[in-house]
């Protein structure tokens, strides 16, 4: 079964870091880009950042740049997201999904999600 | 970087029903519109891609058109277990643009 699970999700003050990670099974990992997409409380899909499948092209939303760092480890089959200066506003269900298509893309294959709260 | 609307934001129905949820891009994008179902407390589940196609296991009550700037989703007969929010989404170099969401609740 395809299949892409978080973790690394939970509670912390604002300004301290988090580490997600996204482990992959049931697919060839390391032929794919994956992308974070995060969903605030009540809100919409968001874009976070993407990555290739060897690592050559990263891209992040702007509200992101400087403090998140997405990276891959592709002999673990795992996708990484390092997110440091945590903001109330980064509050979010954060999923990892695959990406797919040429030229155009879209994400066909998602994680359950994990659940990041930046709180006092 | 391209801007996504859909309309409505709330749309309610009956079983039985035909759904038509629009997505509008602020410029042309082609055929390249995805479309996704979500649930409360589950993940996004991909429905559509390049506007018309079907993804594998998708029931063919689901059908996607347009091209350029305006575009559809429409759903034949809603099931119970169609009512959900509905996203579309597009693809700008190096970056994703979701639509706000349509929810699709029982009248």
């Amino acid at each position: 079964e395809v299949q892409l699970v978080e973790s690394g999700g939970g509670l912390v003050k604002p300004g301290g870091s988090l580490r997600l990670s996204c482990t992959a099974s049931g697919f060839t990992f390391s032929s794919y880009s994956i992308n974070w997409v995060r969903q605030a409380p009540g809100k919409g899909l968001e874009w976070v950042s993407s990555i290739s499948s060897v690592g050559t092209y990263i891209y992040y939303t702007d509200s992101v740049k400087g403090r998140f760092t997405i990276s891959r480890d592709n002999a673990k089959n795992s996708l990484y997201l390092q997110m440091n200066s945590l903001r109330a506003e980064d509050t979010a269900v954060y999923y990892c999904a695959r990406v797919v298509g040429s030229s155009w893309y879209w994400m066909d294959v998602w994680g359950q999600g994990t659940t990041v709260t930046v709180s006092s | 970087d391209i801007q996504m609307t859909q309309s409505p934001s709330t749309l309610s129905a009956s079983v039985g029903d035909r759904v038509i949820i629009t997505c509008r891009a602020s410029q042309s994008i082609s055929s390249w519109l995805a479309w996704y179902q979500q649930k409360p407390g589950k993940a996004p589940k991909l429905l559509i891609y390049k506007a018309s196609s079907l993804e594998s296991g998708v029931p063919s009550r689901f059908s996607g058109s347009g091209s350029g700037t305006e575009f559809t989703l429409t759903i034949n007969s809603l099931q119970p277990d169609d009512f959900a929010t509905y996203y579309c989404q597009q693809y700008n170099p190096h970056s994703f643009t979701f639509g706000p969401g349509t929810k699709v609740d029982i009248k």
